[in-house]
């Protein structure tokens, strides 16, 4: 069956170090995987998308890498900061163009001061 | 802001009844998506509307129907509710343009209560 997971519900880490959060899936090839960022009772809001032929992209403080051999995403924060904290979410689109999207059940992240 | 909205923000409602969740997407995106978000389940695509036609369908049960209206604002229809249907329902759009790998935006979401 197709699964999309994120590596645990909830992760605690001290201000100023890299949070590094994993995202699985099975059984997809997707086109294109996203993160998105959550606060409490509010919708998702895009941080970064990641092409299939691309392993790396980088946005101030973010970075995502995809390897498509592993099934698999990593999102880093760096030098992170207790505003950070937030439900992040990974999403992939099996096809280009607008088509709907998988979401992982999400990492809860808590930054520490 | 994402320029995305959605009516009413909280819904409470009884078992059985029938209730309409609104959405105006954000200007100029022709794309409208539908997602049921819940504790267990985490935010699942429920169906998706381009240019007014039906686009793509994920697990939207039968007693849900959606619509998009020539204004490009979309309407999703919860009818014989159950306990279980109580979620956060959000609308997402996005870009249209041929072959493109758009993220999409969301809106605040509305919370659906069914007692």
């Amino acid at each position: 069956s197709q699964k999309i997971e994120q590596n645990s519900e909830a992760l605690n880490i001290q201000e100023g170090k890299t949070a590094t959060l994993t995202c699985n899936y099975t059984n997809y090839s997707p086109a294109y995987l996203q993160w998105y960022r959550q606060d409490p009772g509010r919708g998702p809001v895009f941080l970064l998308l990641i092409r299939e032929n691309e392993k790396e992209k980088r946005k101030e403080r973010l970075k995502v890498t995809f390897d498509t051999t592993l099934k698999q995403s990593l999102f880093h924060i760096t030098a992170s900061q207790p505003a950070d904290s937030a439900t992040y979410l990974c999403a992939l689109a099996q096809d280009s163009g607008n088509t709907p999207l998988v979401f992982g059940k999400g990492t809860r992240l808590s930054v520490i001061a | 802001d994402s320029g995305v909205t959605q009516t009413p923000k909280h819904l409470i409602t009884a078992t059985g009844q029938r209730v309409t969740l609104r959405c105006s997407p954000r200007s100029g995106d022709l794309s409208v998506y539908w997602y049921q978000q819940s504790l267990d389940q985490g935010l699942q695509f429920l169906i998706q509307y381009y240019n007014g036609e039906e686009r793509a369908k994920g697990n939207i049960l039968e007693r849900f129907s959606a619509q998009q209206f020539p204004d490009l604002h979309s309407e999703l229809n919860l009818s014989s509710l159950e306990l279980g249907d109580s979620a956060l329902y959000f609308c997402a759009s996005s870009v249209t343009a041929g072959t493109s790998y758009n993220e999409q935006f969301f809106g605040p979401g509305t919370r659906l209560t069914v007692l």
